[in-house]
């Protein structure tokens, strides 16, 4: 079956850039989804189809797909943008599949 | 703006069926080519998809779970639902219903999600 692997834990400090990984098998040749979850409320959205962003999501979160890895890029990381983070991808063996997600800490 | 709600009992016995209903709003359940799925989330850990219901009725199932899930949908009442049969305390979760859509299922509007608790 096909996996999404993703760092546990990411930290970074207000201001700067996060980056949030997510490998898979040829992973660029499929298309990387990204969610963003707070505590206690559902998943949201955040770039789909490797590098657009829903109607909504601040131009700071971007995303880039190729080779193995997709990243989830936040500049200018905000307190606000603490949370769990998911990558999705589509196999047409396995279904939907996420990644195990990566908690995003701002401090 | 479509808007899904998850409905259903809170606590199911093991062995028994979990049954769960979404219960869309702001849109028709039959119009577009959308995929109504069921994803849930264990405590704790992250997000595992179970399955969808595309508008035209067909359904693909997570491997692992797919001998026990039946999605099924009632566009009488713009509802979908899922059953989960021989359930254990491994399923217990917090189960969120979501509309997928695009030729690679992404998921663009989610429920608040249910917690449901498997115990005697």
């Amino acid at each position: 079956s096909y996996e999404l692997t993703q760092p546990p834990s990411v930290s970074v400090s207000p201001g700067q850039t996060a980056s949030i990984t997510c490998s898979g098998d040829k992973l660029g040749d499929k298309y990387a989804y990204w969610y963003q979850q707070k505590p206690g409320q559902s998943p949201v959205l955040v770039i789909y189809e490797d590098i657009k962003r829903p109607s909504g999501i601040p131009e700071r979160f971007s995303g880039s797909n190729s080779g193995n890895t997709a990243t989830l890029t936040i500049s200018g990381t905000q307190a606000m943008d603490e949370a769990d983070y998911y990558c999705q991808a589509w196999d047409s063996s396995t279904g939907v599949v996420f990644g195990g997600g990566t908690k995003l800490t701002v401090l | 703006q479509v808007q899904l709600q998850e409905s259903g009992p809170g606590l199911v016995k093991p062995s028994q069926t979990l049954s769960l209903t979404c219960t869309v709003s702001g849109g028709s359940i039959s119009s577009g080519a959308y995929y109504w799925s069921w994803i849930r989330q264990h405590p704790g850990k992250g997000l595992e998809w179970i399955g969808y219901i595309y508008y035209s009725g067909s359904t693909y199932y997570t491997p692992s779970l797919k001998n026990l899930v039946n999605i099924s949908v009632d566009t009488s009442n713009n509802q979908f639902s899922l059953k989960l049969s021989s359930v254990t305390a491994a399923d217990t979760a917090v189960y969120y219903c979501a509309r997928g859509q695009g030729l690679e299922v992404w998921f663009d509007s989610w429920g608040q999600g249910t917690p449901v608790t498997v115990s005697s």
